[in-house]
């Protein structure tokens, strides 16, 4: 079964300072895509970035990158010139590309950004 | 805002109810999810169906069960509520294989 753990519960950074979280999922597949996914406290799930297994660079989404390991099945969220609209849960989500696929999430990472 | 839309907001209803959540997915998305997040189990898929047909069933109670109708528009069903189905209910849609966006929730408290 395929399972997805961020390890750090709640992370802190200061506005303008870039912080990194933290993914790791097991899989047997080859081919799957990566997410990032940001829940404010509105609750709304926004999706942040994507990132397919097979494409060996990593994604970019403005102040947001992603440094995706495949070998060692990683896939870390790093913010650059954080902004306070950038707090909230942060989950990594998991997506085989077989035809019958569900996301499976993390346990999410709270982000605090302070002044 | 995502393209998905879902309704009602909120709904508060009793122990024992029946309740249906609706969702409309982004145009041209043939596939629609349901997850539910609640405090202690996180997010939870629960069913996807694509251009009508069931396609993959994950931690759903048997009190549930959802649709998707020929405009693609799905209704998740839950059946017998009882408090611990209190939680958060979301839609979310893709094309094919693609890209989950999902809708704002539907927050579901039984009293």
């Amino acid at each position: 079964a395929q399972t997805v753990t961020q390890s750090q519960p709640e992370m802190s950074v200061q506005e303008a300072e870039t912080v990194t979280l933290s993914c790791t999922y097991d899989t047997s597949e080859s081919d799957y895509y990566l997410f990032w996914y940001k829940q404010p406290p509105s609750r709304q799930m926004i999706l942040v970035i994507r990132q397919e297994a097979y494409k060996q660079q990593n994604a970019t989404e403005n102040r947001f990158s992603v440094n995706f390991q495949k070998a060692a099945k990683s896939f870390s969220l790093k913010i650059s010139d954080s902004q306070l609209g950038d707090a909230a849960m942060y989950f990594c989500a998991y997506f085989p590309t077989g035809t019958a696929s569900k996301l499976t999430f993390g346990t999410g990472t709270r982000l605090q950004v302070t002044l | 805002d995502s393209g998905v839309t879902q309704t009602p907001k909120h709904l508060i209803t009793a122990t024992g109810q029946r309740v249906t959540l609706r969702c409309s997915p982004r145009s041209g998305d043939l596939s629609v999810y349901w997850y539910q997040q609640s405090l202690d189990q996180g997010l939870q898929f629960l069913i996807q169906y694509y251009n009508g047909e069931e396609r993959a069933k994950g931690n759903i109670l048997e009190r549930f069960s959802a649709q998707q109708f020929p405009d693609l528009h799905s209704e998740l069903n839950l059946s017998s509520l009882e408090l611990g189905d209190s939680a958060l209910y979301f839609c979310a849609s893709s094309p094919h294989l693609g890209t989950q966006y999902f809708g704002p929730g539907t927050r579901l408290t039984v009293l």
